[in-house]
């Protein structure tokens, strides 16, 4: 596997459920990010993590949980969302977060969540 | 407020044609600017960037766009249009020098007809 991975591609849950979605990158990053896109709305950044710590949270609800436990795997917990947390959930990976100069992203393919 | 605009959600062209996608920002800061492009069912591809240097920026496929300060703009262009250019595009900017977050516009979706 190449880039930034994220499975699964597709996933159908009820509100009641807990599912998680997995982002793996292979670039050997130390930053990664959580993005949301929903339709007619500009990609929304969740949440960012640098050198496996949590740097930036934007006021995302708590029924979204994310975990980085390494810095090539990022992952989204999710409970009891509602219908309009349907969206396409990206991942990306950058370099770092450190120094003066501004790191390139690399986005994964996405997971396409639909919230029942 | 930091923002992107890109007034055109929606834009069809013609096989060979030549195409232009707007994108205005709004920054107090020096920008950094990127065009990306998203095929269905995909992820963003960078397809150029702006950091400084030639206002005039060469990208992969075929595409270029232009910094222009005065009117707060970086246009994407592509001088003939091929059916596989068919995506939705994205205009995004960061502060020069920052380690702050992308601003996206909320894309234009280009549909190629033969």
């Amino acid at each position: 596997e190449t880039g930034v991975t994220q499975t699964p591609r597709h996933l159908v849950m009820g509100m009641t459920n807990k599912k998680s979605l997995k982002c793996e990158q292979h670039l050997g990053h130390n930053a990664m990010y959580w993005y949301k896109q929903s339709a007619k709305k500009p990609l929304e950044l969740m949440f960012v993590y640098s050198l496996e710590e949590r740097v930036e949270n934007n006021s995302v609800p708590s029924r979204f949980s994310p975990e980085c436990p390494n810095s090539s795997h990022l992952f989204l917990h999710l409970h009891t969302l509602q219908p309009e947390d349907s969206a396409l959930y990206l991942c990306a990976s950058s370099q770092d977060r450190s120094g003066r100069s501004y790191n390139e992203q690399f986005f994964g393919p996405g997971t396409r969540l639909t919230v029942l | 407020a930091q923002s992107v605009t890109q007034p055109d959600i929606h834009i069809t062209v013609s096989e060979g044609a030549s195409l232009e996608l707007r994108c205005n920002y709004s920054y107090g800061a020096t920008p950094y600017l990127f065009w990306y492009v998203q095929s269905p069912g995909q992820g963003l591809q960078l397809l150029l960037k702006y950091f400084s240097g030639d206002t005039l920026v060469q990208g992969i496929k075929g595409f270029e766009a232009e910094f222009k300060r005065s009117q707060s703009s970086f246009n994407l262009r592509k001088p003939s249009v091929h059916w596989s250019d068919a995506a939705e595009y994205f205009c995004a900017v960061v502060g020069a020098g920052s380690q702050g977050n992308l601003i996206f516009g909320k894309g234009t979706k280009l549909s190629v007809k033969p």
